[in-house]
């Protein structure tokens, strides 16, 4: 089944506290991204990849960093959480960049405490 | 002026009656354009694309584009109560940008 992981689904974590979100997808999709989605913002994103070893930034991509170093896996690191981090993120990812359909990973519930 | 505008709702619309949902956009979003129904606690899912002026249609489904007055809309046909979601509208050049959101009920 063609699909977009995340792993963790929920995580409760305390400020500081170095953590990775992981993200894979079986599609051999070359584009990925990552957002957030918090109550009246809408979804943002932070950071996304077109290919292996290339990554930019998104809109915002403070406090968190992001590797390609295969094209399935494109994991999200929060080196020192704080309590604004606290979000639902979503991975995604597709054929053809920004004008193409973009598969939603399932989210994952970040709570920084 | 927002890249990608929507009004966040909540809009209630009968069962079976036509929903209309409306988007506005910048000049900096202006090649394609995407309609995303979100369930509660879910991840996004495409509805509708529509890259050209006018309209596109996919069953209950039509998806409208006015490039002269940059809004795009989605119109839901003999609306359903699972259609009750919050619908996000989105806005492609090199980057995708997202709305807010509205948030859809269908009344039974």
């Amino acid at each position: 089944e063609a699909q977009v992981t995340q792993n963790p689904r929920y995580l409760i974590t305390v400020t500081g506290k170095k953590l990775t979100v992981t993200c894979s997808q079986n599609m051999n999709h070359e584009y990925m991204s990552w957002y957030r989605q918090d109550p009246g913002l809408g979804l943002r994103q932070i950071y996304y990849s077109m290919n292996v070893e290339v990554t930019d930034k998104g809109d915002v991509p403070e406090g968190y960093k992001v590797s390609r170093k295969e094209k399935r896996n494109f994991p999200l690191i929060l080196e020192s959480p704080s309590p604004n981090q606290t979000s639902l993120y979503f991975c995604a990812s597709n054929v053809a960049g920004s004008t193409d359909t973009q598969y939603f990973g399932p989210g994952t519930r970040l709570t920084v405490l | 002026q927002k890249e990608v505008e929507q009004n966040s709702g909540p809009l209630s619309v009968p069962e079976g009656a036509i929903a209309s949902l409306n988007c506005t956009y910048s000049d900096r979003v202006s090649q394609s354009f995407f309609w995303y129904r979100q369930y509660s606690g879910k991840s996004p899912e495409l509805i509708m694309s529509i890259y050209s002026n006018g309209d596109k249609e996919d069953g209950r489904f039509t998806a409208q584009l006015n490039k002269a007055s940059q809004y795009v809309s989605l119109l839901i046909r003999d609306s359903q109560p699972s259609d009750s979601a919050t619908y996000l509208c989105a806005g492609a050049n090199e980057k995708l940008t997202f709305g807010t959101g509205t948030r859809l009920t269908i009344i039974p």
